[in-house]
């Protein structure tokens, strides 16, 4: 069956620290992969998706950067973390159409 | 373009009583839906999914919810509430062919009263 696995679980990072959080995947190939964000009683933001190694688009322009190095791997990063940056990040893959399978998420607190 | 839209960001129901959760979709080709839900600080479970077979989807948990066209409508329910089900609620919609995203609505957060 398959999993998905995010990390870290939380996180508190200063202003201007840079960001690298982690997705990964086990028991698919070439999923499309998806990044979300949500902010304190708001809905889910998509950020990120991903068709392939390689192959990011992006949907909020702002300050953060998407990678997929690996089939099975996704990477959220930031060079300059923002106050507003703050929310519960959240990984997704899907294979078959069209429903999305998420991971536990990333608290994310800039202070 | 595909959107959906949740009446009512909160609700709240007495234990052992219905639940109604709200969703109005808009697209432009026939879509496909889907109801998650989400646990505090949890990511999100998919509770069921409507991609053109039977109007009447059951779920997980007792949950059903029923694609009504005419009304552009997907509501959840549930008969009987249990204090388990108080959690975060989300719609969403996807074309079915070509597209690779869902849209969301933003949620709603029911409430169990013992």
């Amino acid at each position: 069956s398959q999993t998905i696995h995010q990390w870290p679980a939380t996180l508190v990072q200063p202003v201007g620290s840079p960001l690298s959080l982690e997705c990964t995947v086990e028991g698919t190939s070439n999923p499309n992969l998806y990044w979300y964000r949500q902010a304190a009683g708001r809905g889910l933001q998509l950020l990120f998706y991903s068709v392939g190694i390689g192959q990011i688009s992006s949907e909020v322009p702002q300050n953060l950067s998407a990678s997929r190095p690996q089939d099975r791997q996704f990477i959220l990063s930031s060079k300059k973390l923002l106050l507003s940056d703050s929310g519960f990040y959240l990984c997704a893959w899907r294979d078959k159409p069209y429903e999305q399978y998420f991971g536990p998420g990333t608290r994310l607190t800039v202070t | 373009a595909q959107s959906v839209t949740q009446l009512g960001s909160h609700v709240s129901v007495s234990e052992g009583a219905l639940v109604l959760l709200r969703c109005n979709y808009s697209s432009s080709v026939p879509p496909y839906l889907f109801w998650y839900v989400q646990y505090p600080n949890q990511g999100l479970q998919l509770l069921l999914k409507y991609t053109s077979a039977a109007t009447l989807v059951k779920g997980i948990n007792g949950f059903e919810a029923e694609f009504k066209k005419s009304e552009t409508s997907f509501h959840l329910t549930k008969p009987s509430a249990h204090m388990s089900d108080a959690a975060e609620y989300f719609c969403a919609v996807s074309a079915p062919r070509g597209a690779n995203n869902l849209f969301f609505g933003t949620g709603t957060r029911l409430t169990v009263i013992p």
